[in-house]
């Protein structure tokens, strides 16, 4: 079946404009995930969303940064007013459930920024 | 808080030769332990995982067990492959929620 999904894969842009990255997750996984991977480092947590509870954003850097997410689906991350050190691949993972019980998060493949 | 702290990389090592990466971790609580795998222009996925002390994960001949008197869960494969050359996160979850990660480390083996 379909995997997780995320556009755009590349995206470019200038200091100071804002973006939006989507992810798809897995057809009937209550739980989403975004990290953040810059150069050379590992994943940083961003953001969960576990079906109708409160998203966890402790993980969100600065007031720059937000998601949404629709129901059990699509999500979206935009970050405002972007600086460079926002450049970093944005990894989404979504899983059956989140809780007591470590399910396995099954990654998309990541969207790329650059931040000119 | 929870950290994960990873043997540097990059590690090159010869075909069939022995591949350990050192974990180790500080976490509150019983953490799960995670390694996942990032293989060149694929997205990470989950290599094997342990959720109690004592727990021995493996796959694909890799294994790691979780040692909690040590707080670590190493890395292990008896004979590589090229085609285990990848990155290689170790991971843990305390919430079963988020994972922290520790900063990968870069296998390559070469033929």
């Amino acid at each position: 079946g379909a995997g997780v999904s995320q556009s755009p894969s590349n995206k470019v842009t200038e200091k100071g404009k804002d973006v939006e990255l989507r992810c798809d997750p897995i057809s009937g996984h209550t739980a989403l995930y975004w990290y953040r991977q810059r150069l050379g480092q590992g994943l940083e947590f961003l953001i969960y969303f576990q079906g109708n509870s409160a998203p966890d954003k402790s993980g969100l850097p600065s007031d720059r940064f937000s998601a949404e997410r629709t129901g059990e689906s699509v999500s979206t991350l935009t970050i405002q007013r972007t600086q460079q050190e926002d450049s970093a691949v944005y990894l989404c993972a979504s899983s059956l459930v989140g809780g007591r019980t470590p399910y396995e998060q099954y990654f998309g493949p990541g969207t790329r920024l650059t931040v000119t | 808080g929870n950290s994960v702290t990873q043997m540097e990389g990059p590690v090159t090592l010869s075909e069939e030769a022995f591949l350990t990466i050192n974990c180790t971790y500080t976490a509150t609580g019983y953490p799960s332990l995670f390694w996942y795998v990032q293989y060149p222009g694929e997205g990470l996925q989950l290599l094997l995982k342990a959720t109690k002390a004592d727990d021995k994960g493996s796959n694909k001949g890799f294994e790691a067990t979780y040692r909690k008197e040590t707080t670590s869960f190493h890395l292990e494969k008896g004979s590589v492959q090229v085609s285990d050359s990848a990155v290689y996160f170790c991971a843990l979850s305390t919430s079963g929620s988020r994972l922290t990660f520790g900063e990968g480390t870069q296998l390559t083996v070469n033929p």
